[in-house]
């Protein structure tokens, strides 16, 4: 079955409201990452984070392996927020890399 | 500055043809990884390379071929190519993922007619 699980889908918010998307893993983690992809295509990296919490201006990801699960909130979101938000797990066990489906985040001024 | 670039970006093929996907990176990195990107599947590893020699099938190998003939450059081959195949193709480079994240290339938009 799917190794990564990404929730919700899709989400719609109002610029300033927060967002929390999660990331669910089947398999023993070695990597998290979560990535931005613009409307044109392009992968942004937003964190490295296999353990804890990290912190970059309105965004914070918390990766909890114990609970196999990784999250990433935004903070008063703005228009230009909006795109699609994956997460990537490596496993411990391969070297590979396995992306969930992604979320796809509209923000609406 | 640290780099993958892929080309061509966009590319039209015939079905039954040939078509190569090149990937270039400056970041010396040992591993690279194919990636085709699917509404509804995500990304999905297609090849990947440990190093100039070495190519490793993903997990979903099959009507793909693949060549790292150096540490910068690794090429994806569809030998006979199929609209199946028509995707956004995404390369990318890294050090193995324990502690560096990884670069991605920009995607080649392939459509198979």
């Amino acid at each position: 079955g799917q190794q990564v699980q990404q929730s919700p889908a899709s989400l719609v918010l109002q610029e300033g409201e927060n967002a929390e998307l999660q990331c669910n893993f089947s398999t023993s983690l070695n990597s998290m990452q979560w990535f931005y992809q613009r409307p044109g295509g392009s992968l942004v990296s937003l964190f490295y984070n296999p353990s804890g919490t990290k912190h970059s201006g309105r965004l914070t990801s918390t990766t909890v392996i114990k609970e196999r699960r990784s999250s990433l909130h935004i903070s008063s979101s703005q228009t230009t927020d909006s795109g699609t938000y994956l997460c990537a797990l490596a496993s411990s066990n391969t070297n590979k890399v396995v992306f969930g489906t992604g979320t796809r985040l509209q923000v609406l001024p | 500055e640290a780099a993958v670039t892929q080309s061509p970006r966009n590319k039209v093929a015939v079905t039954g043809g040939k078509v190569t996907l090149s990937c270039n990176q400056t970041n010396n990195h040992n591993n690279m990884y194919w990636y085709r990107q699917d509404t509804g599947h995500g990304l999905r590893l297609i090849h990947y390379s440990y190093g100039a020699g070495s190519t490793e099938k993903g997990d979903i190998p099959d009507g793909y071929k693949a060549s790292r003939p150096s540490q910068e450059n690794f090429s994806l081959i569809l030998e006979l190519a199929t609209p199946s195949q028509t995707s956004v193709y995404f390369c990318a480079s890294g050090t193995g993922y324990n502690n560096q994240a990884p670069l991605f290339g920009e995607g080649t938009r392939l459509s198979v007619l």
